[in-house]
């Protein structure tokens, strides 16, 4: 089966511009996950949706971070305006439905670069 | 969630069984042992994940102690490609955040 899709793989930009991720999940899944990946360390959630509903959102930055699953099938990630601090690599994971016994699978990321 | 203790770093010769520990010893009755292993540039890979019994699949086999305090993963012959940082995680059945640790930064040599 195709695993999950991200776009672009990377990219660069200068503070306070803004950028946006796109996600692809594995067919069928209905749970989305976006993660903040710095370098040297492991995934930090970001929000989690269930089909277009968000479950938790508990970590974004609200005040510059934005995230959608219009469809309950794609998603995007924005961030606006970006800070230094967010050069990380965001990844996308999904499952096939929520609960502990369900794995997660990732997608390669998106390595973002801020000037 | 409980936390993971592994070692940073370890050898392994390629074609040999690498182990790798993992200390969850405050690990609760319904939180999962989950495995995953990160290649550069890629994102993380599953691997298994397990409660209470051992588990096999084509990748590995998970190796759970009966008090459920630490767990071994085994990758029976080990490759070139299985070099890579590999995290233990324990996940609780309520909690679907992935609390990814620093990991064991695995070299698989010739």
């Amino acid at each position: 089966e195709a695993g999950v899709a991200q776009s672009p793989r990377y990219k660069i930009i200068e503070k306070r511009q803004s950028v946006a991720f796109w996600c692809n999940p594995i067919s069928g899944h209905a749970t989305l996950y976006w993660y903040q990946q710095i370098l040297g360390q492991g995934p930090k959630l970001l929000i989690q949706f269930q089909n277009n509903g968000v479950v938790d959102d508990s970590q974004l930055p609200k005040d510059r971070f934005s995230a959608e699953r219009l469809k309950g099938v794609d998603s995007t990630l924005k961030i606006q305006p970006a800070k230094l601090e967010d050069s990380a690599v965001y990844l996308c994971a999904s499952s096939e439905g929520q609960g502990a016994q369900q794995p997660q699978h990732f997608g390669d990321g998106t390595r973002l670069s801020i000037l | 969630d409980a936390k993971t203790t592994q070692p940073p770093s370890m050898d392994c010769a390629e074609g040999r069984a690498a182990n790798l520990p993992c200390n969850h010893s405050t690990i609760s009755g319904n939180e999962y042992v989950y495995w995953y292993r990160q290649i550069h540039s890629q994102g993380p890979q599953y691997i298994i994940h397990g409660l209470k019994n051992n588990e096999t699949n084509e990748m590995a086999s998970l190796i759970i102690t009966e008090d459920r305090k630490s767990s071994t993963l085994i990758l029976p012959h080990a490759t070139l490609r299985d070099t890579a940082v590999y995290y233990c995680i324990a996940r609780s059945y309520s909690n679907n955040d992935m609390r990814f640790g620093a990991g064991t930064r695995l070299t698989v040599k010739p």
